[in-house]
């Protein structure tokens, strides 16, 4: 089944702990991306990448790393959590239909982070 | 970031046409894209828009005017299982996202 898979699902953490969320992809997608969805400001780009070893920060990459060391997995890293954190975070993937634009974004189940 | 608006709740009635509506900055463009997100789960896809003119997909349309900066999803007899957030996003310079805040849909019986 064509799927993107993160991990853990639920988190609750203390300030300053570091924390890797995970993100699998079986679809062979090239583009993957993590967003993070808070009450009255939707969905906002934390980081995505747009192949293996190539990455960029989206509209709020403050406070996160990524890497793309597989096509497959694309890791969230938080090195130092902060209560602002605290949010639902999605990861995706897309293919390329025609010309360089990704297509349908595929989302992986989310992952509900709460730092103390 | 870019600003996209769209309303933030309607309310429609089983069996009728709801209309959403998403305004954008044109600079930089290179799509947009209309999500389904239901309460507690991830969006899904519903439709894509490059070009003017409208997308027709079953019960769910999509139009776009790039010159305008604007778009529309429109949901023909809407069904309960319709109540969800509908999402607008914006693909910019080739790779990077932004959606709206989303627009929750309540319908009635």
């Amino acid at each position: 089944e064509a799927q993107v898979t993160q991990n853990p699902r639920y988190l609750i953490t203390v300030t300053g702990k570091k924390l890797t969320v995970t993100c699998s992809q079986n679809m062979n997608h090239e583009y993957m991306s993590w967003y993070r969805q808070d009450p009255g400001l939707g969905l906002r780009q934390i980081y995505y990448s747009m192949n293996v070893e190539v990455t960029d920060k989206g509209d709020v990459p403050e406070g996160y790393k990524v890497s793309r060391k597989e096509k497959r997995n694309f890791p969230l890293i938080l090195e130092s959590p902060s209560p602002n954190q605290t949010s639902l975070y999605f990861c995706a993937s897309s293919f390329r239909r025609a010309g360089p634009v990704p297509y349908e974004q595929y989302f992986g189940p989310g992952t509900r982070l709460t730092v103390t | 970031g870019q600003n996209i608006d769209q309303p933030t709740e309607m309310t429609a009635t089983e069996g009728a046409i709801v209309q959403i509506n998403c305004t954008y900055q044109t600079s930089g463009f290179n799509g947009l894209f209309w999500y389904q997100q239901h309460a507690g789960e991830a969006p899904t896809f519903l439709s894509y828009n490059v070009l003017d003119g409208l997308e027709e997909k079953g019960r769910f349309s999509s139009f776009l005017s790039r010159s305008k900066g604007y778009s529309y999803l429109l949901l023909k007899e809407l069904q309960m299982k319709d109540s969800a957030s509908y999402l607008c996003a914006v693909i910019y310079n080739f790779n990077k996202f932004y959606f709206g805040s989303g627009t929750k849909l309540n319908v009635k019986p």
